[in-house]
């Protein structure tokens, strides 16, 4: 069964240091997503992604965060100067439509910031 | 999207059918039933998704109630993998459904040997 991939599986990173977390949707996927969680909390929406621009973003996918399709391939989140509670899980997704939604996601990033 | 209301946890014997129940009282006539799955910090999973008519696919069956205020996810035999976060979510169908998936707490179920 296709699946999407993301790297690195672990980040550790300095507080004020940017990240770069990278995910590779199946590749009939029309739409991507980012999902964070928290430790112990819940799996909460961060950022849609189709046709080359954002379609929907949360109140938590600020300035801080950024997102890109740089080739046919890859879809990245970047985060700048990273906070202490930026330390999550960061779960990429994708979804050939919006009908049946019907999303995979991937197996996430464990981003520490210390 | 309309709330949905699971227990917190409960527990199922490897070998049994699980039955999983979800409250959806406030659901409209254009909200579709979703389940996904999260094992242990890996990414939800699709399971199962419907409308009015129960559906069955290869993991689990799905039974909406005829009023559709509710539903009831089951794992016919379940296994020890089956152990995990179990999230039912009401959605419309469609652009107008925006492009989010909302979890709540779910259930823990947790398949005993």
């Amino acid at each position: 069964e296709p699946e999407v991939t993301q790297t690195p599986s672990h980040q550790v990173t300095q507080m004020g240091q940017e990240v770069i977390l990278r995910c590779v949707p199946i590749s009939n996927h029309l739409y991507f997503y980012w999902y964070r969680q928290i430790l112990g909390q819940k799996v909460e929406f961060l950022v849609s992604f189709y046709n080359n621009e954002i379609s929907e973003k949360s109140e938590i996918f600020d300035d801080q965060f950024s997102v890109e399709r740089p080739d046919g391939s890859n879809f990245t989140l970047k985060i700048r100067s990273t906070k202490l509670e930026d330390s999550a899980m960061y779960f990429c997704a994708s979804s050939y439509g919006q009908g049946a939604f019907k999303a995979f996601f991937g197996q996430g990033t464990r981003l520490t910031v210390v | 999207d309309a709330k949905t209301t699971q227990p917190p946890s409960m527990d199922c014997a490897e070998g049994r059918a699980a039955n999983l129940p979800c409250n959806h009282s406030t659901i409209s006539g254009n909200e579709y039933v979703y389940w996904y799955r999260q094992i242990h910090s890996q990414g939800p999973q699709y399971i199962i998704h419907g409308l009015k008519n129960n559906e069955t696919n290869e993991m689990a069956s799905l039974i909406i109630t005829e009023d559709r205020k509710s539903s009831t996810l089951i794992l016919p035999h379940a296994t020890l993998r089956d152990t995990a976060v179990y999230y039912c979510i009401v959605r419309v169908a469609g652009k107008a459904a925006g492009n989010k998936l909302t979890f709540g707490g779910g259930t823990r179920v947790l398949v005993k040997p």
